[in-house]
């Protein structure tokens, strides 16, 4: 069956470690991945995205990485924040299907002071 | 306006109940989405527009759920009759350009939390 699973229902750091979020699929054929910040009560907010022939992307403090062979993607955030908590969600945007995007379960970032 | 508005933030519902659900894209987007989200869960797709023709409604659970968009701009989610299951954030997102060549994020309105008691 087709599955996006975001590994971490939760992922608690210390400010100004790395977060680092993980995005597994299988059974998919990606065109690209994105990723969203979503903040509760919020709709998801973009950040980043990742073209299937991209191996890393960049964004100030994000950095996102995408192997097609391992079906898995990287979400990074260097120098973490207090305001960088959120639930980070994981999309894949389909070669099968051009009109729209299936999103992950998602991750939920606490960082701590 | 610049971003996307949904209407109305909260909705209570009586079980049975029709409910209207608005969205305003952002002005000039081609593409129009509706999701469902479900506590602690990621949105799950209902249905698309491409302007006015809704090109793909493959997520719309039952035909108690119908969406349109007439002008090609805003768009209203119906569902008839609601349950219980249909309690959820509806999230409508638009997107500037059109089906098949989106390389860019969709924006998302802050969605409406529709309670069915």
């Amino acid at each position: 069956s087709q599955k996006i699973e975001q590994n971490s229902e939760a992922l608690n750091i210390q400010e100004g470690k790395t977060a680092t979020l993980t995005c597994n699929y299988t059974n998919y054929s990606p065109a690209y991945l994105q990723w969203y910040r979503q903040d509760p009560g919020r709709g998801p907010v973009f950040l980043l995205l990742i073209r299937e022939n991209e191996k890393e992307k960049r964004k100030e403090r994000l950095k996102v990485t995408f192997d097609t062979t391992l079906k898995q993607s990287l979400f990074h955030i260097t120098a973490s924040q207090p305001a960088d908590s959120a639930t980070y969600l994981c999309a894949l945007y389909l070669w099968s299907s051009a009109s729209k995007i299936i999103f992950g379960s998602g991750t939920r970032l606490s960082i701590r002071p | 306006g610049a971003g996307v508005s949904q209407s109305p933030r909260y909705k209570v519902a009586k079980r049975g109940q029709d409910v209207a659900l608005r969205c305003d894209p952002i002005s000039g987007h081609v593409s129009l989405f509706w999701y469902q989200q479900a506590l602690g869960q990621g949105p799950e797709f209902l249905t698309y527009f491409q302007n006015e023709a809704q090109l793909d409604k493959s997520g719309l659970p039952s035909d108690r759920f119908f969406a349109e968009r007439p002008e090609g701009s805003v768009s209203t989610l119906k569902i008839q009759r609601t349950q219980q299951e249909d309690s959820a954030v509806y999230l409508c997102a638009s997107s500037l350009v059109g089906q098949g060549t989106a390389n860019y994020g969709y924006t998302f309105g802050s969605g409406t939390r529709l309670t069915v008691v």
